[in-house]
């Protein structure tokens, strides 16, 4: 099993849409959690953190289920810009500075 | 700051050749990684470092592969002999020593293709 799992879609949607994007990791200690973004032959760059009481930034939230080990990123209002791979990166041993990415969701924002 | 740098942007080599890919982190950042990506196995860690000595090398493939980190502001990845299946981007990210939620900055990668 992968210590990160994502849907890899792609997902196709219309400007405008609400998407939700999940994530599971397995190494239950896991401390620290984020998204990072990632366009078309760019590097990573980080979307925003993930904390246990669920964050939001703009149109975007992120909620973490500690008990279910589960992470999810809910994008509202979608724009053309979007268009990316996200990728869901949890950190598995908490004190050291290893992070452990997930193979990515590509979203395609159509308009 | 100019984010962390990497070079070549791009490398195309014969199979059997020396490859060196460079990076730069950025300054004051304690902590520098290697990664490798590919379709088949997504972003994967190689090595990192920590005040430039290397931490964790467990995600280097196999010994064809070393890493040398001599001062704060410079790091290399070897590859020797290369084979097709090196080929992949390979990305540098640094990042501060601060929390656990400090953000990993990337490089731009370096596009590398064994022939």
């Amino acid at each position: 099993r992968k210590e990160v799992e994502q849907d890899p879609g792609p997902f196709n949607v219309p400007e405008g849409a609400t998407v939700a994007f999940n994530c599971t990791y397995s190494n239950s200690a896991s401390q620290s959690f984020f998204w990072y973004r990632q366009d078309c032959r760019k590097e990573p760059k980080l979307l925003m953190s993930v904390y246990s009481s669920g964050n939001e930034d703009g149109r975007f939230t992120a909620q973490l289920n500690r008990a279910s080990q589960y992470i999810s990123l809910l994008i509202r209002d979608s724009k053309l810009s979007d268009s990316a791979t996200y990728l869901c990166v949890v950190n598995p041993e908490g004190s050291a500075r290893q992070l452990t990415f997930g193979s990515g969701t590509q979203l395609t924002v159509l308009p | 700051d100019a984010g962390v740098i990497q070079s070549p942007r791009h490398e195309v080599t014969e199979m059997g050749q020396e490859v060196t890919l460079r990076c730069k982190p950025i300054s004051g950042h304690d902590y520098l990684f290697w990664y490798r990506q590919t379709m088949m196995r997504g972003l994967e860690l190689l090595i990192y470092f920590n005040n430039n000595v290397p931490i964790d090398d467990s995600g280097m493939p196999e010994d064809r592969f070393s890493a040398k980190m001599p001062n704060a502001s410079f790091s290399t990845l070897k590859i020797q002999p290369s084979e097709p299946r090196d080929s992949a981007v390979y990305f540098c990210a640094s990042s501060r020593p601060e929390s656990m939620n400090t953000e990993a900055f990337f490089g731009q990668g370096t596009r590398l293709t064994v022939v």
